[in-house]
């Protein structure tokens, strides 16, 4: 079964360090997300990213956040200058179809430590 | 506010008994609703879309209300193996997902 694969599944780094984040979605989707978790909180919305731009973002996903998909298949986040609220579980999404059909497929998290 | 809001529980149930977890969400415009499973520390996964005139997948059922904005899901007959957390999903036509807190659930021996 096609899966949402990502890569580190977990880093740890120091406060004021450039993080990437990378997602392969499953082949023949076409809606990107990325949600993060803090521990024992909810998921929240990030970014959703269509036909190669950035669709919508949260308030969350400030100047030190990026997104891109430098190829056909991967989509990466990139979190220019960690602070220490940055730790949390950053799951990539993936979504076949748009509007009010298809549900989000999710990859297994990375886990991001910033010390 | 909180776009959709659930009791986070803890529900400690034994196994076999029948549980309701329920679910508002506050923008009216929302047009599509999930159940999503999350394990420990793992990435939620989808139970079940949620369908205007209710559906029902084996134990699982969910329905929706949409005058009282208000979802639930009910699991009947309840395995050791449902215990996680369940979470309650918004989505609107612009394609963003809201995620409640979640509901957890620890089905006992």
């Amino acid at each position: 079964e096609p899966e949402v694969t990502q890569t580190p599944s977990h880093q740890v780094t120091q406060m004021g360090q450039e993080v990437i984040l990378r997602c392969v979605p499953i082949s023949n989707h076409l809606y990107f997300y990325w949600y993060r978790q803090i521990l024992g909180q909810k998921v929240e919305f990030l970014v959703s990213f269509y036909n190669n731009e950035i669709s919508e973002k949260s308030e969350i996903f400030d100047d030190q956040f990026s997104v891109e998909r430098p190829d056909g298949s991967n989509f990466t986040l990139k979190i220019r200058s960690t602070k220490l609220e940055d730790s949390a579980m950053y799951f990539c999404a993936s979504r076949k179809r748009g509007g009010t059909a298809g549900e989000l497929f999710f990859g297994e998290g990375s886990r991001l430590t910033v010390l | 506010r909180k776009e959709v809001e659930q009791d986070p529980g803890p529900f400690n149930v034994p196994e076999g008994a029948t549980v309701a977890f329920n679910c508002t969400y506050s923008n009216s415009a929302s047009q599509s609703f999930f159940w999503y499973r999350q394990d420990c520390r793992k990435e939620p996964k989808l139970l079940m879309s949620v369908y205007s005139s209710g559906n029902e997948d084996g134990r699982f059922t969910a329905q929706l209300n949409r005058a009282s904005q208000y979802i639930s899901l009910l699991i009947r007959d309840s395995k050791l193996s449902d215990s996680a957390t369940y979470l309650c999903v918004a989505s609107n036509t612009g394609n963003q997902f809201y995620f409640g807190t979640g509901t957890s659930l620890t089905v006992i021996p």
